[in-house]
């Protein structure tokens, strides 16, 4: 089945970095697209960034273009979503998501991980 | 990227149907099918309901349907149960590789 494990989080200070990986297995990796969407506490969905199938379109949200990174290695299976100049409002916790069908970016996150929490504090 | 509108909360019995809106413009939900509907449980990683404004994967109840009439889309659920208790949120594709989500819904099965 399906399974996307997001890993890295944790607490940083404000201005610095850090870098989430997704996990994925149970289907063919290099087929679909990718994406984060992260979700403040008790707020709503917000998303992030997505990569494309092939690698080759990447594309993110105005408040996070310039600082964050994402990127995906086939031979892992794992994308990465590189964060710098972290903020306090970018606390949340980020979801990976697979894009429901192949080949496609059709803007639809079907299977989702269980997130990982990371919080920007001083 | 300005987020969609959707009600904050909404409320309904058992057995009865409810329907959740989601108002957006014409670059988003009115520009484009490509609305999708997820549900969340607290603590829990959102869950596909509906994709492409009204198809249903597989795996979900046929007791959920979405639709859209210009700008806005919509959610129903007939026949509530205790389970649809839930937080439930519409996104939409806005152009130019973005995509927005709405607010959230809570529904509460009374």
């Amino acid at each position: 089945q399906v399974q996307l494990v997001e890993s890295g989080g944790g607490v940083v200070q404000p201005g610095t970095s850090l870098t989430l990986s997704c996990a994925a297995s149970g289907f063919t990796f290099n087929n679909y697209a990718i994406y984060w969407v992260r979700q403040a506490p008790g707020k709503g969905l917000d998303w992030v960034a997505v990569v494309s199938d092939d690698g080759d379109n990447k594309y993110y949200a105005d408040s996070v273009k310039g600082r964050f990174t994402i990127s995906r290695d086939d031979s892992k299976n794992t994308v990465h979503l590189q964060m710098n100049s972290l903020r306090r409002d970018d606390t949340a916790v980020y979801y990976c998501a697979r894009e429901k069908s192949m080949f496609v970016l059709a803007a639809i996150p079907g299977y989702w991980g269980q997130g990982a929490l990371v919080s920007v504090s001083s | 990227q300005s987020a969609l509108t959707q009600p904050a909360s909404v409320s309904g019995s058992p057995g009865q149907s409810i329907t959740i809106s989601c108002t957006g413009t014409n670059s988003d939900i009115g520009g484009y099918d490509l609305v999708s509907w997820y549900q969340q449980h607290p603590g829990k990683a959102p869950q596909l309901l509906i994709y492409e404004v009204t198809k249903r994967p597989s795996e979900v109840s046929n007791r959920f349907s979405g639709s859209k009439s210009g700008n806005t889309a919509s959610l129903t659920i007939s026949g509530l149960r205790p389970e649809d208790d839930s937080n439930y949120y519409c996104s939409s594709y806005a152009g130019r590789f973005t995509l927005v989500f709405g607010g959230g819904t809570r529904l509460t099965v009374l």
